[in-house]
């Protein structure tokens, strides 16, 4: 496989559950992102993390809990989420880590219900 | 607030004239700006980039124009193509930094 990879696709989770999200980069890129698209909103930075340090944390929730376990793998702990945290999550890689030429993968399209 | 404005939420435009999407920012420190394009079920795609010092960057069909004193850019695509179909975004922020705001999109239909 090439480029970003992210599963799963979908995800329906409870409120009380604890779920992960996967992303995987197979273009030798030393910068990986979470992104959050809310519906009827732009696309907002999450996570930044660059050879594999957390460089950069939005104001995020900590029900949200990145890991970077090396420069190709990024992953999302979800638990206890809202309803309101129902969005598209987007992973993105890219060089280095001024983000200039992101590479996305497709996304997770997550449900709380 | 939004920082990056996309006034145009859909255009169309016939097959092989020119579409001209818009983008407007608040912010003066704005120095590097990007345009993604998105279809359905994908992930954005890298299109196109520019720096403040400049005021046109073109590649092949897409060319983008930066007015710094209005706070504006464009991107137009010539000619248009139906696979041109989608989302286009445009971001921007620090030629140094991470962190790019993103527009809402301007989803561009070109029809045959």
């Amino acid at each position: 496989e090439t480029g970003v990879t992210q599963t799963p696709r979908h995800l329906v989770m409870g409120m009380t559950n604890k779920k992960s999200l996967k992303c995987e980069q197979h273009l030798g890129h030393n910068a990986m992102y979470w992104y959050k698209q809310s519906a009827k909103k732009p696309l907002e930075l999450m996570f930044v993390y660059s050879l594999e340090e957390r460089v950069e944390n939005n104001s995020v929730p900590s029900r949200f809990s990145p890991e970077c376990p090396n420069s190709s793998h990024l992953f999302l702990h979800l638990h206890t989420l809202q309803p309101e945290d129902s969005a598209l999550y987007l992973c993105a890689s890219s060089q280095d880590s001024r983000n200039t030429e992101a590479f996305f993968g497709q996304g997770t399209r997550l449900t709380v219900v | 607030d939004q920082q990056v404005k996309q006034n145009s939420p859909s255009l169309s435009v016939q097959e092989g004239r020119i579409s001209i999407l818009n983008c407007d920012y608040t912010n003066s420190m704005f120095d590097y700006f990007l345009w993604y394009k998105k279809y359905p079920a994908e992930g954005p795609t890298f299109l196109i980039s520019i720096s403040s010092i400049k005021d046109k960057n073109e590649d092949g069909r897409f060319t983008v124009f930066l007015n710094k004193s209005a706070k504006h850019l464009s991107l137009h695509i010539v000619p248009s193509q139906p696979g041109d179909s989608a989302v286009y975004f445009c971001a921007a922020g620090s030629w140094y930094g991470q962190n790019f705001v993103f527009g809402p999109g301007t989803r561009l239909s070109v029809l045959p």
